[in-house]
């Protein structure tokens, strides 16, 4: 079946401007995941939803980052008034489920890559 | 929080010579810790991945090992090939939270 998908692939913003970014997750994974991925670096969590629950934003870098998941399925990570420091490679990674005892594979998509000048 | 240092950076090896990646963890909660495989441009992608009431799994080529006393786990990817070329991270994950926590990434270079 299809995997993530995210769009756009690439986003070019100047330094400002509000963006939002879109992810489709695996459908029936009910756990979503955001992460930030600098160049040369490993993926930093941003924050994570339950079905349409968002039960950890302990990432997210200040409050011009936003995210949602209204119904559940499909996520939008939203930037307000870009900044230099905000250009990486967004990644959004999907789960089955959340059961105790431990976590499960994330599958990631193809990340966007935003550029801010 | 859990932190995850991992070494080395980069790693050249020719091809059919094994390699290891070693990674540490601060938390002594987490029990769960997947390596990811990540070509140039694109998604990272689970190649392994091994929970805490385990020490060693296999899978083909590569292994992976776990030292819960220690906090440290490691890949070993043997009879290399050039196609394994790519970065590794390793990562860890504690029960209350599914969030990953990465290493800084293994750059791995197999030469013909």
């Amino acid at each position: 079946g299809a995997g993530v998908s995210q769009s756009p692939r690439y986003k070019v913003a100047k330094r400002g401007q509000d963006v939002a970014l879109r992810c489709d997750p695996i459908s029936g994974h009910v756990s979503l995941f955001w992460y930030q991925q600098a160049l040369g670096q490993g993926p930093e969590f941003l924050t994570y939803f339950q079905n349409e629950a968002q039960l950890d934003k302990s990432g997210l870098p200040s409050d011009r980052f936003f995210a949602e998941r209204p119904e559940g399925s499909v996520s939008t990570l939203k930037i307000q008034r870009t900044q230099q420091e905000d250009s990486a490679v967004y990644l959004c990674a999907s789960s089955f489920t959340v059961t105790s005892g431990g976590a499960k594979e994330q599958f990631f998509g193809p990340g966007t890559r935003l550029t801010v000048l | 929080g859990e932190n995850v240092e991992q070494h080395p950076s980069t790693l050249s090896v020719q091809e059919g010579d094994s390699a290891v990646i070693k990674c540490t963890y601060s938390d002594s909660a987490s029990n769960y810790f997947p390596w990811y495989k990540q070509e140039l441009g694109k998604r990272p992608q689970l190649i392994i991945d091994i929970r805490s009431n385990v020490g060693e799994k296999k899978d083909q080529r590569i292994a992976v090992t776990l030292n819960k006393t220690a906090k440290h786990f490691s890949l070993h990817i043997t009879e290399t090939q050039p196609e394994d070329s790519a970065v590794y991270f390793c990562a860890a994950s504690t029960p209350n939270t599914d969030k990953l926590i990465f290493g800084t990434g293994t750059r791995l270079q197999v030469f013909p």
